[in-house]
């Protein structure tokens, strides 16, 4: 059975950073491209970011170019953002989830909460 | 970017009733050289993460009732729930995987009236 566990979120001052995790399971991890997705408070669904198998192939949204940066390590089968210059309005549930080729976003974990506050 | 927008923003509806939720998007996620549109839909409930229900317009994902069906071509997409049920309240999402950046729809919330 295919498991997606986020972990790293909580509290952080504005200009500050963090590190999410997400330890999956269930799948061989290194046949697929990852995503992280965010919703933010009493929003919709925001794709952030995505790698490829390899980590060789990497895209942002234009929000968080040059302060996120996505990784992974296949043999730990973890998918990691690393998040710096945090800003309130990156504050959000931040989502890993898993891209089946052709279907988009197929398992999805449960999610970490992020809030940027001082 | 592709910009999703769906309609209505949210609506209720009778148990039992055929539930339609719109999805346009600002240029075609149809792809030329597969003949498929790289169109989902997710239903995202309370406190949980977001569930896929359909890829490829028109694909249902293994498991989701066959009430839920998706249809549609080029920029224009419809989710049909064709008689609602209490477990189906819920926000519903398009999203475009044609081009990066992915872009979701604004979202539909369905309630039970």
């Amino acid at each position: 059975e295919v498991h997606l566990v986020e972990s790293g979120g909580g509290l952080v001052q504005p200009g500050g950073s963090l590190r999410l995790s997400c330890a999956a399971s269930g799948f061989p991890f290194s046949s697929y491209w990852m995503t992280w997705v965010r919703q933010a408070p009493g929003k919709g669904l925001e794709w952030v970011a995505n790698i490829k198998l390899d980590g060789t192939e990497i895209y942002y949204v234009d929000s968080v170019k040059g302060r996120f940066t996505i990784s992974r390590n296949n043999a730990e089968t973890s998918l990691y953002l690393h998040m710096n210059s945090l800003r309130a309005d990156d504050t959000a549930v931040y989502y890993c989830a898993r891209d089946r080729p052709g279907a988009s976003l197929d398992y999805w974990g449960q999610g970490t909460l992020v809030t940027v506050s001082s | 970017d592709i910009v999703m927008t769906q309609s209505p923003d949210s609506l209720a509806l009778s148990l039992g009733e055929r539930a339609t939720i719109n999805c346009k998007s600002s240029q075609s996620v149809l792809s030329s050289s597969n003949n498929q549109n790289y169109l989902s839909w997710y239903q995202h409930k309370p406190g949980q993460p977001p569930k896929l229900l359909i890829y490829w317009a028109s694909a249902r994902e293994s498991g989701v009732p066959d009430r839920f069906s998706g249809s549609g071509s080029g920029t224009e997409f419809t989710l049909t729930i064709s008689s609602l049920q209490a477990e189906d309240v819920a926000v519903y999402y398009c999203q475009q995987y044609y081009a990066i950046p992915w872009t979701f729809g604004q979202g539909t919330k369905v309630e039970i009236k």
